[in-house]
């Protein structure tokens, strides 16, 4: 087991680009979160997905934001039209079965908008 | 929607004594209480968690304890080891559609001082 990986750790981009993260939860997972962290708080809840369905979308999820997950495994997290206010750690967690409610998280992806 | 607040921000202790800190919540729904500790540049990594039939839950050298009446949970550690320098969430949750979305607080930085 190695745990939920993301990619890249790191992204640094021009305002008005567009750019795509990876998530991938640990094997058999088949529930995915997305959170967003700023400096000095705490992680927000994003996005949830159940195998390849998305469930709930927070409303800090703007339609510049999609996740998807199309196979039930892997998941990718794009923001369009990137802006400075965009700039955050994007944590990715996974949960093994509905009987459990431990969140795994990964060691996220650094987003940093010039 | 859930609020939690926690408190303090900040916390120095001497290697070898004690450390709390407190978790307050709002929505008496929520029945998942999670402690994650973050290390610079890694994501949240679970420590103890406590679920809302529970009243107090020790591991080694932490423990949680919750009062559901007051809406609020703490975090002990004793016997503080210079290892335990980190950041330290609470979080409280909700089931959504069978899953639990986590709302965090904002964090407390602890500092074991030799």
């Amino acid at each position: 087991d190695t745990g939920v990986s993301q990619n890249p750790r790191h992204k640094i981009t021009k305002r008005g680009q567009n750019v795509t993260f990876r998530c991938d939860p640990i094997s058999e997972h088949n529930r995915l979160y997305w959170y967003r962290q700023t400096l000095g708080q705490g992680p927000e809840f994003l996005t949830y997905f159940q195998n390849e369905a998305q469930l709930e979308k927070s409303r800090l999820l703007s339609d510049r934001f999609s996740a998807e997950r199309p196979k039930g495994s892997f998941s990718t997290l794009e923001i369009q039209r990137t802006e400075q206010g965009d700039s955050a750690m994007y944590l990715c967690a996974s949960t093994e079965t509905a009987s459990t409610d431990t969140q795994y998280f990964g060691p996220g992806t650094r987003l940093t908008v010039l | 929607g859930e609020n939690v607040e926690q408190h303090p921000s900040t916390l120095s202790v001497q290697e070898g004594d004690s450390a709390v800190i407190k978790c307050t919540y709002s929505d008496s729904a929520s029945n998942y209480f999670p402690w994650y500790k973050q290390e610079l540049g890694k994501g949240p990594q679970l420590i103890i968690d406590i679920r809302s039939n529970v009243g107090e839950k020790k591991d080694q050298r932490i423990a949680v304890t919750l009062n559901k009446t007051a809406k609020h949970f703490s975090l002990h550690i004793t016997e503080t080891q210079p290892e335990d320098s980190a950041v330290y969430f609470c979080a409280a949750s909700i089931g959504v559609q069978g899953a639990q979305k986590l709302v965090f607080g904002q964090g407390t930085r602890l500092t074991i001082n030799p």
